[in-house]
């Protein structure tokens, strides 16, 4: 079975800074992997993915990620945070190879919830 | 180009009703997904459907069930309601061989 970690619940950062949002999953083969954020009252946007091309991964709004094997980590970054920004970060897992009745399942972290502050 | 929608935006029931959720899927996509978000918790696979068969199911009760329609509509059904139901309900389609998922901006259920 798929799982993920999201490490810390809350994120808090001051405009400008860097925004590091951890992810470690497990998986049995080499997963597919995505970031999406969520803002108040609203459904889920996708930021980025990994589907086993570059391991650097550039998505909107300036938030990048890497797929680090070794560590099974898939960490969110953003070199410099706005403050619309601020919103909850879900990173989720998809096993590639999976047909059927797995085809496609998103399997998600708790979240992150980031703040930023002026 | 539309995106997914849903409807109602909220719901309250009562502990045993039922309720029936509904999703649009986005234009050209064949699949649908539906997830349950509780508060505070991140989102949890259901069921998917595609081209009108359930193609996957999550470890949830048979009381949810769930019907795609020709045009790749979809309802989520959920019987003999408890208060633990009471979630933000995600609907998400996406183009048959494609991973990406679309979300729509999901049906608020709380139970009473």
């Amino acid at each position: 079975a798929q799982s993920v970690t999201q490490l810390g619940s809350h994120v808090s950062v001051s405009e400008g800074a860097l925004v590091l949002l951890r992810c470690n999953y497990s998986s049995s083969v080499p997963p597919y992997l995505f970031w999406y954020v969520q803002y108040p009252n609203q459904g889920l946007q996708l930021l980025l993915k990994y589907t086993s091309a570059a391991t650097l991964v550039k998505g909107i709004n300036g938030f990048e990620a890497e797929f680090k094997k070794s560590e099974t980590s898939f960490h969110l970054t953003k070199p410099s945070a706005h403050m619309s920004d601020a919103a909850e970060y879900f990173c989720a897992v998809s096993d590639p190879n999976a047909g059927g009745t797995s085809y496609g399942k998103l399997t998600f972290g708790q979240g992150t919830i980031l703040t930023v502050h002026p | 180009e539309t995106g997914v929608t849903q409807s109602p935006t909220h719901l309250i029931k009562t502990r045993g009703q039922q309720v029936t959720l509904r999703c649009s899927s986005q234009s050209g996509h064949n699949t649908v997904s539906w997830y349950q978000q509780a508060l505070g918790q991140g989102p949890q696979f259901i069921f998917q459907y595609y081209r009108e068969e359930e193609n996957g199911r999550g470890n949830f009760p048979p009381r949810f069930s769930g019907l795609q329609f020709p045009n790749y509509s979809s309802e989520l059904n959920v019987n003999a309601l408890e208060l633990d139901d009471s979630a933000l309900y995600l609907c998400a389609s996406q183009r048959g061989g494609l991973f990406e998922q679309f979300f729509g901006p999901g049906t608020r259920l709380t139970v009473l």
